[in-house]
């Protein structure tokens, strides 16, 4: 238990379907981020938000649509993605402090998503 | 262009035996480094890191050692065991204005053999 949840932990959607990730941390941290892990590729990542507000967004296509109500919670909305999306997606949360080093994130056990 | 790099895919090392995963960066901007292990349908989890201005830091059987000058970093395991077995990623950290950038290599998925 990392005490990152995220659901679904598998995923088969269309082309023309929308679905949405959520994650959600028990940590207490302040920060949350989306991540994309395709095959031979570095984990890449997508969104980052400090206090429920955005501050990164990695050039990611608009068919990928964060969304963070509080702290604990964060979403990923997606709608009309192509296969090439196909990709573990990771949600991470850390405790970030300006400036500061500590930046070890704690993530979930990702979404295997699979777009048909 | 990758910023962080592991050239190594795979490693495999016997019981009882040290495990050294290599990674090298380009970045001299980079001044805090940390290690992930990832089991399989798991999410990476924190190993250990160290910052810029140390060159070793050691956590019970894990020991990451630190070469600024050549712009590399390596993971000690000894001894290795059979529940080591998993992809080791490295990653590297860089302040971007008010945040902090995380850089991540491609992972090197080492094997225990009992």
């Amino acid at each position: 238990e990392t005490g990152v949840t995220q659901t679904p932990r598998h995923l088969v959607m269309g082309m023309t379907n929308k679905k949405s990730l959520k994650c959600e941390q028990h940590l207490g941290h302040n920060a949350m981020y989306w991540y994309k892990q395709s095959a031979k590729k570095p984990l890449e990542l997508m969104f980052v938000y400090n206090f429920k507000e955005q501050t990164e967004n990695n050039s990611v296509p608009s068919r990928f649509s964060p969304e963070c109500p509080n702290s604990s919670h964060l979403f990923l909305h997606l709608h009309t993605l192509q296969p090439e999306d196909s990709a573990l997606y990771l949600c991470a949360s850390s405790q970030a402090i300006p400036g500061q080093q500590n930046t070890e994130a704690f993530f979930g056990q990702g979404t295997r998503l699979t777009v048909v | 262009d990758q910023q962080v790099k592991q050239n190594s895919p795979s490693l495999s090392v016997q019981e009882g035996r040290i495990s050294i995963l290599n990674c090298d960066y380009t970045n001299s901007m980079f001044d805090y480094f940390l290690w992930y292990k990832k089991y399989p349908a798991e999410g990476p989890t924190f190993l250990i890191s160290i910052s810029s201005i140390k060159d070793k830091n050691e956590d019970g059987r894990f020991t990451v050692f630190l070469n600024k000058s050549a712009k590399h970093l390596s993971l000690h395991i000894v001894p290795s065991q059979p529940g080591d077995s998993a992809v080791y990623f490295c990653a590297a950290s860089a302040r971007a204005g008010n945040n902090r950038k995380l850089i991540w290599g491609l992972g090197t998925s080492l094997a225990v053999n009992p």
